[in-house]
C-alpha cells in the first residue's frame, strides 16, 4: 500500500539558509499535518491543511510558512534557519479517522 | 489544554517479562488515542489505534486500553523481547480538534 513520502529525508543547512520540505500523502488523502521533533522531545504540532487551506496552526514560527497544493502535496519552508530547528520533522495525512505518518525529515543546522 | 504524559519515562526489563505502559491525559473528551513505537532517529511506527467508543485492541503480543473517563490508557507488551527495545509514544487527538498531542514517551529496553 502506497505510505506518505517525505523528501528529502536528510538535510543539512547553515545558519540563516533556507530550506524547503516536501510532503505527498496518501492518495486520495486530503489533509495534511506537520509535526516537529526535537531532540529528546515528543512531536509537536506545527500547522494543517484541509483541502488546500490551512486547517489548524500550532507552535510555528514566523519563519516558517506552508501551503498544500492542488495535488495535495505540501512544502513547509523554513527561512532564517537557527540551530534549534534542528529536528526531524513528519509529515502526517489522513482523510478519515487514522493519521498515518511519514518517515520523517531530518533537518540539521550548522 | 491537553496534556499527555508517560509513566515511566525509562523502563529495563529482562527477556520474557510482561509489562506496562502507562499513558494519561487531562481532558477525557477524545477522538481517538494511538500508540506508536519510535526506535532511536527513525520514524513513528503505529501499533494500536483505539477509538473513543472501544475499550481495548489487541495485535500480536501487544494490547491497548483505553478507560477515557479517567483519562488513561495502558499498552500490555506479553513475553518481551530485545526487539522490542525502542521508545513507545501515546498520542491524542482531542474531540473538536484534528492534531494529535503526543506523550513524552517511555524508553523501553528489553535485555537479552
Amino acid at each position: 500500500a502506497a505510505g506518505v513520502i517525505q523528501s528529502p529525508r536528510h538535510l543539512i543547512k547553515e545558519k540563516r539558509e533556507t530550506a524547503t520540505l516536501k510532503c505527498y500523502p496518501i492518495p486520495r488523502h486530503d489533509t495534511v499535518y506537520w509535526y516537529q521533533q526535537g531532540p529528546g522531545q515528543d512531536p509537536q504540532f506545527l500547522i494543517s491543511f484541509y483541502e488546500k487551506m490551512q486547517s489548524d496552526k500550532g507552535s510555528i514560527p514566523d519563519r516558517f510558512s506552508a501551503q498544500q497544493f492542488s495535488d495535495y502535496h505540501s512544502e513547509l519552508n523554513m527561512s532564517s534557519l537557527e540551530l534549534g530547528d534542528s529536528a526531524l520533522y513528519f509529515c502526517a495525512s489522513t482523510n478519515a479517522d487514522t493519521q498515518y505518518f511519514g518517515p520523517g525529515t531530518r533537518l540539521t543546522v550548522l | 489544554k491537553q496534556e499527555v504524559t508517560q509513566i515511566p519515562a525509562a523502563l529495563s526489563v529482562p527477556e520474557g517479562e510482561n509489562l506496562v505502559l502507562n499513558c494519561s491525559f487531562t481532558d477525557s473528551a477524545i477522538y481517538n488515542l494511538q500508540w506508536f513505537r519510535q526506535d532511536p532517529g527513525k520514524g513513528l511506527t503505529s501499533l494500536l489505534l483505539i477509538q473513543s467508543s472501544q475499550r481495548e485492541q489487541t495485535s500480536g503480543r501487544l494490547n491497548a486500553s483505553l478507560d477515557k473517563s479517567s483519562g488513561r490508557s495502558t499498552l500490555y507488551i506479553a513475553a518481551s523481547q530485545p526487539g522490542d527495545s525502542a521508545t513507545y509514544l501515546c498520542a491524542v487527538i482531542t474531540s473538536g480538534t484534528y492534531k494529535y498531542i503526543f506523550g513524552t514517551g517511555t524508553r523501553l529496553k528489553v535485555l537479552a
